[in-house]
């Protein structure tokens, strides 16, 4: 198994262009998951998604738009990119069920907006 | 909603010597706390993780203890090794199942001195 796959690894962006972080897991995990970590800070939460054709908002949303229309992918939409949007992005994913369900990071995505 | 701390943010032990890491939280729901490592680049990965209804676990060289009532928790690494250097996160959650959102600490850098 690959895991969770992230694409693409580093990019720049001008403020107001748009674009797509790709994730994919292949491990049929019904949870997925972005965060976004911000120098010296923890992981916070933007969107997650408790199965194909569900997300819901997370800690941080604003700014950000995600769909899951399969298990397997789990995009995030940034639109209209600002300076504050500079962070390195994680995807995740787990299998929910009682007593378990350990988060699987995927390598990251290091955004800068300028 | 819940607030994790940690503390320190650095820390630095000769290699061979213990390391303490302490995390406190403050929604008394919640019920699972689990330890994340991350290395340089790399995405965080689950090193060990308890349940509300335990008060420790231990995987060989290292534990976490959980004190409900103060509502913190510490991971304790015996016999540091270089390798043991990264980035450690704590994390709780009180979602059904015990782990499906996180809220994370802020993290501890922690290096081995040889």
């Amino acid at each position: 198994n690959a895991g969770v796959t992230q694409t693409p690894k580093f990019r720049i962006l001008k403020i107001g262009q748009s674009m797509t972080l790709q994730c994919t897991q292949d491990m049929n995990h019904n949870y997925m998951y972005w965060y976004r970590q911000d120098p010296g800070m923890g992981l916070k939460l933007i969107y997650y998604s408790v199965g194909a054709g569900i997300t819901d908002k997370g800690e941080v949303p604003n700014g950000y738009n995600v769909s899951r229309s399969t298990t397997e992918d789990f995009p995030l939409r940034l639109e209209l990119a600002a300076p504050s949007q500079t962070s390195v992005y994680f995807c995740a994913s787990s299998y929910v069920r009682q007593g378990s369900g350990e988060q699987f990071f995927g390598p990251g995505t290091r955004l800068t907006v300028l | 909603g819940e607030n994790v701390e940690q503390h320190p943010s650095t820390l630095s032990v000769q290699e061979g010597d213990s390391a303490v890491i302490k995390c406190t939280y403050s929604d008394s729901a919640s019920n699972y706390f689990p330890w994340y490592k991350q290395e340089l680049g790399k995405g965080p990965q689950l090193i060990i993780d308890i349940r509300s209804n335990v008060g420790e676990k231990k995987d060989q060289r290292i534990a976490v203890t959980l004190n409900k009532t103060a509502k913190h928790f510490s991971l304790h690494i015996t016999e540091t090794q270089p390798e043991d250097s990264a980035v450690y996160f704590c994390a709780a959650s009180n979602g059904d199942f015990g782990n499906e959102k996180l809220t994370f600490g802020t993290g501890t850098r922690l290096t081995i001195i040889p």
